[in-house]
């Protein structure tokens, strides 16, 4: 069975800070992987996803990273900013056939000004 | 506006009572999902449904169901065989690689 796992589970940083959050998983064997943003009491939102042929993605100042035979990916924040303040979560989904995402527990950030 | 809809955002249950939570989606797709998040525990998978009329069990189906005759809806319901229904419940699909999530409901039991 997959597990996920996000290291740290929390993070406190000052504003202008580059931060990396790392995701690990247990079987290599994954389509994808999607990193998500959750603030407090509201649905996820999808910031990138990295298909299991990729390396790595960039948008903006995010950029993440995929490394299958290890078993792990970093999520990268350049520049933090209040606004980053958020619980990030990462999703690997199972080889073929549809995808159905486990998650770790997430990372809590915090930037504070 | 393509997306997924969730509703309520907030629910009430008292104790023995069943309730269902609705979960609509505009984008097409034919992948439905149903999670749970609790404190500390991140998002754990209750039932999904890969197509109209087919649903299978996720990782913690116990005291839930749902039902898929549209592609659009996938309706959870909590029923009263559920012991600790407090949570945060997530709704997502997808069509291929990536999900799409809802702003999710609150269930509190009362």
């Amino acid at each position: 069975k997959q597990e996920v796992t996000q290291i740290p589970a929390a993070l406190s940083v000052p504003e202008g800070e580059n931060l990396v959050l790392n995701c690990s998983f247990t079987d290599s064997a994954i389509y994808n992987l999607q990193w998500f943003r959750q603030d407090p009491g509201k649905g996820l939102t999808s910031l990138l996803l990295i298909q299991s042929s990729q390396r790595e993605q960039t948008s903006g100042r995010l950029n993440a990273s995929l490394d299958k035979s290890s078993g792990r990916s970093t999520l990268y924040i350049a520049a933090s900013q209040p606004g980053d303040s958020a619980t990030y979560l990462c999703a690997v989904s199972r080889t073929g056939g549809s995808y159905i995402p486990t998650f770790g527990r997430g990372t809590s950030l915090i930037v504070h000004p | 506006d393509g997306g997924i809809t969730q509703s309520p955002k907030y629910l009430f249950r008292k104790e023995g009572q069943n309730v269902t939570l609705s979960c609509e989606q505009n984008l097409n797709h034919d992948a439905m999902y149903w999670y749970r998040q609790d404190p500390g525990q991140g998002l754990r998978l209750i039932y999904y449904s890969q197509i109209v009329n087919d649903f299978q069990k996720g990782d913690i189906a116990e005291g839930y169901s749902v039902s898929r005759e549209k592609k659009e809806s996938f309706p959870l319901t909590v029923t009263s065989a559920q012991k600790n229904p407090t949570a945060f419940y997530l709704c997502a699909s997808s069509q291929g690689p990536g999900a799409f999530f809802g702003q999710g409901t609150r269930l509190t039991v009362v």
